[in-house]
Formats: C-alpha cells, sequence, structure tokens
C-alpha cells in the first residue's frame, strides 16, 4: 500500500496564478484533511471532509476550495495565489474522525 | 488559533537519558494524540489516549492525560539519537472530531 500520496512535492507560483494540489489514499478512510504549516508552527487545518462528497472548512479556508469527488482523492486548490499562502501543505487521513491520522510526504509552495 | 501549546519549544538530551514534553489545551476533547516529524517529512502518529483514559503506554511512549487541568505529557524513556524530531500534540473538539488542532511542538535532540 502507498498510503497517503501528494503531488507535485515541490511547486513555485507566482501571485495570482491558480493551481490544484492533489491528495490520494488506498486505505478506504473515509475522513481526509488539508494542513498548511509554516515555519516553528504546528499544523493549522484548512479544510476537511468526513465524507466522499462533503467538505466542511477548518481554521484557514480563506484563498482555498477542496472538491471530494471520490472517496480516495482530495484537491485543494488555490483560487489566485498570494504570497502568504508560501507554505509546506500536508494531506492526510483517517478512517473516521477520533482515529489516527496518517500523513503525506507534504508540497512545498512558494508563491512569489 | 492553535489549541495545544507544547512545552519546553525545544529539548537536548544526551542518548540514554528521558524526554518529557508537555501540552496544555484549551477546550474539551474526545481524545489527545502525539505525532512526530522527521525533519522535513510528514507526521507519523504515535500513540491516541482518550478523555476517560489517564496513562497509556506504547514501547518506550508513556503518554499521561488530565483533563481537569488540560494537560497531557509525552516522557520517551531511553533516548536515542533515532528519536531526534519535532513532537506534536493534537486535540479535536468536543463537538467536532474532525476539527484538529495541533500545538507548534517541541524540537527534540538527542545527542548520541
Amino acid at each position: 500500500n502507498a498510503g497517503v500520496t501528494q503531488t507535485p512535492k515541490f511547486q513555485v507560483l507566482k501571485t495570482g496564478q491558480s493551481m490544484t494540489l492533489q491528495c490520494a489514499q488506498d486505505m478506504n478512510h473515509n475522513s481526509m484533511y488539508w494542513y498548511r504549516q509554516d515555519p516553528g508552527m504546528g499544523l493549522r487545518l484548512i479544510y476537511y471532509s468526513a465524507s466522499e462528497g462533503t467538505t466542511d472548512k477548518g481554521e484557514v479556508p480563506d484563498g482555498y476550495n477542496v472538491s471530494r469527488l471520490k472517496k480516495q482523492n482530495f484537491l485543494l486548490g488555490l483560487e489566485s495565489a498570494a504570497p502568504s499562502q508560501t507554505s509546506v501543505y500536508f494531506c492526510a487521513s483517517s478512517f473516521r474522525g477520533t482515529n489516527e491520522q496518517f500523513f503525506g510526504p507534504g508540497t512545498r509552495l512558494t508563491v512569489l | 488559533s492553535q489549541q495545544g501549546e507544547e512545552d519546553p519549544q525545544a529539548l537536548s538530551i544526551q542518548e540514554g537519558e528521558n524526554a518529557t514534553m508537555n501540552c496544555s489545551y484549551k477546550t474539551s476533547i474526545n481524545n489527545l494524540q502525539w505525532y512526530r516529524q522527521n525533519s522535513g517529512r510528514g507526521l507519523v502518529h504515535l500513540i491516541l489516549i482518550r478523555s476517560n483514559e489517564r496513562e497509556k503506554h506504547s514501547g518506550r511512549l508513556r503518554v499521561t492525560l488530565d483533563t481537569s487541568k488540560k494537560s497531557s505529557s509525552l516522557l520517551i524513556t531511553a533516548s536515542r539519537a533515532a528519536d531526534t524530531a519535532s513532537y506534536f500534540c493534537a486535540t479535536d473538539r468536543v463537538s467536532n472530531n474532525n476539527d484538529m488542532r495541533f500545538g507548534a511542538g517541541t524540537r527534540l535532540t538527542v545527542k548520541p
């Protein structure tokens, strides 16, 4: 099993550009999450999905959108990238809320 | 806002010594989890303790939870150089078990 995979691993954008970060899990988990991690800080929840077809805002959702059309995939979109969105983005999944989360390797995004 | 806060921010010990990290949180929880992150990598789940538990062990790890003080501690016994990493506590909320909040972490360095 690959676990949780993320693409791309690295990305550089110019201010105003848009892009989609992709996340896939092969563990048949119900819940999926997107976090961002800034230097010296813990992870902050952007959006989560408790089941296929449902999504909810987390702590820092502004400037992002998500979609969960298939159970195994969770996409994070940046509508109009800003330098403040420079961060490392982690996707995670769990069987359901309250369970341990399995994390992907991260996507390092730089917005110039 | 961050839910959990770890203390200390950084800890440096010699191999063989014990390492203790503390976590405080603000709201009522269903469970508290500890995660480990090696530099540049995703987080790895270490242990989960539920709100009705007071202590839990896993190998060289011992976690305690005091819900009256809203605090937890992680003890790593007989530390090894390979334990060098950042350690994060994460809590959910009673009202939403998918909304996980992470602290800023404790950076542990174990010197050989």
